[in-house]
């Protein structure tokens, strides 16, 4: 089946610390991968995406590499802001055309000053 | 960008009423809308896919007789809870598809408290 692997939260970082949260995933042909995010009191907007293996996807500072080998899109920031607080979640896309995405549980992070 | 709204964002009811969840997409069409059930600290569960002029597409575990969707437009997904219980409280969230169709547009959600 389809499914996403989320590391639990919450993070919680110092401003300028380095992010890392870890993205696995088991799926059936050729996923196309995302990291969305969302702030307090907002919806889920896309951050970033790659849709084939080697893919380096990237917005705002962040990144996550589409690694087949290992079934993973690991999502880092070198450096995070205050502002970067809020929760991240994973998804799959299967490749339909529906749109139907496959969804981690979300990590909440929090960044101090 | 594109705009995806719901209303109430906030809704608490008694037991055993109904309640219903509008979605609208703002600035474009959407043939397809997506409803999703997320509990606290979880991921968000995909409940059932809207389809304008036809009839909703429920994911396996979910009775569509008690969560009944009515894609009434292009702009306009409803989503109701008929005979709530507190079990049914949650995060009810709606998406859209843009284009591509993994561009989701997400709306804020919308909290059911059922009393």
């Amino acid at each position: 089946g389809n499914s996403v692997t989320q590391m639990e939260g919450p993070v919680t970082l110092s401003e300028e610390a380095f992010l890392t949260i870890n993205c696995t995933y088991t799926a059936t042909g050729y996923p196309s991968l995302f990291w969305y995010v969302q702030y307090p009191g907002e919806g889920l907007q896309l951050l970033l995406k790659a849709t084939k293996a080697d893919d380096k996807g990237s917005n705002k500072g962040f990144e996550a590499t589409y690694r087949k080998e290992t079934t993973s899109f690991h999502l880092e920031k070198g450096s995070v802001q205050v502002s970067d607080s809020a929760v991240y979640f994973c998804a799959l896309d299967r490749g339909s055309t529906l749109g139907r995405l496959y969804f981690g549980r979300g990590t909440q992070l929090t960044v101090w000053p | 960008g594109a705009v995806v709204s719901q209303h109430p964002s906030w809704v608490i009811c008694k037991s055993g009423t109904s309640v219903k969840i509008e979605c609208r997409s703002l600035d474009f069409q959407a043939t397809t809308m997506f409803w999703y059930r997320q509990f606290p600290k979880q991921s968000l569960m995909l409940m059932a896919t809207s389809n304008e002029g036809s009839k909703a597409t429920y994911e396996q575990g979910v009775e569509k007789d008690k969560f009944l969707i009515n894609h009434a437009s292009l702009t306009l997904s409803t989503l109701t809870v008929t005979s709530a219980h507190p079990e049914d409280s949650s995060f009810y969230i709606c998406s859209a598809p843009g284009l591509p169709a993994y561009e989701q547009y997400f709306g804020p959600g919308t909290r059911l408290t059922v009393t």
